[in-house]
């Protein structure tokens, strides 16, 4: 079974506008992580923002949120105020705990394009 | 913050022949980098974690013996795709853990094209 999925292959945005990323998660462990990375043409992965599975709050990082519905194993990322610069290939990750250490798992991506 | 620095950036190669990537971590030690494989238009997959001073771990499917790690110091870890052939052509990242240890840098990545 897949331990990350992005249902949202490519996905359109309005510039200013906000865009809701999905992401939800497989994992028997009771400590793990959650990333979501930003992957622009040039192929760098630039980290975004990181939810542990016991922080309480959901994680804010500037213009981008994470809505960690933990019962229904859900990371989904939320990008306020779309500008062009966004646009780019988003992975959702995770970290398992124990032996795993910091190994992520990424999901298949969604490619978000922000349309002037 | 942080920084991974991946050299080269790009490289196109013979078949047969060898490359090494160079992963280096700036201004952290990290005990710990971990090398991906991307295809066109795909997720990251993890080939191994190279654990400095000892073997590197490589992930199921991946041939230890094509992809050689090499993590001889706290800032360094090597990738060499021996013997390429041009199904190896691929994006190749390394990543590494920094004080945060749950906080990963990605270097910026290496094109490999094996003609």
């Amino acid at each position: 079974a897949q331990k990350i999925t992005q249902t949202q292959p490519g996905m359109f945005v309005q510039e200013k506008e906000a865009v809701t990323l999905d992401c939800t998660y497989d994992t028997s462990d009771q400590s793990y992580g959650l990333f979501w990375y930003k992957q622009p043409s040039s192929g760098e992965m630039i980290f975004l923002i990181y939810q542990g599975s016991y922080d309480e709050q959901n994680a804010t990082e500037g213009r981008y949120s994470l809505n960690f519905q933990k019962a229904r194993k859900s990371a989904n990322l939320v990008i306020s105020a779309s500008q062009l610069g966004d646009s780019a290939m988003y992975f959702c990750a995770m970290r398992e705990g124990g032996a795993a250490g910091n190994k992520l798992t990424f999901g298949g991506g969604t490619r978000v394009l922000v349309k002037p | 913050g942080a920084v991974v620095s991946q050299h080269p950036s790009w490289v196109i190669c013979k078949s047969g022949t060898s490359v090494k990537i160079e992963c280096r971590s700036l201004d952290f030690q990290a005990t710990t980098m971990f090398w991906y494989r991307q295809f066109p238009k795909q997720s990251l997959m993890l080939m191994a974690t190279s654990n400095e001073g000892s073997k590197a771990t490589y992930e199921q499917g991946v041939e230890k013996d094509k992809f050689l790690i090499n993590h001889a110091s706290l800032t360094l870890s090597t990738l060499t795709v021996t013997s390429a052939h041009p199904e190896d052509s691929s994006f190749y990242i390394c990543s590494a853990a920094g004080r945060l240890k749950w906080k990963l840098f990605f270097g910026s990545g290496t094109q490999l094209s094996v003609l």
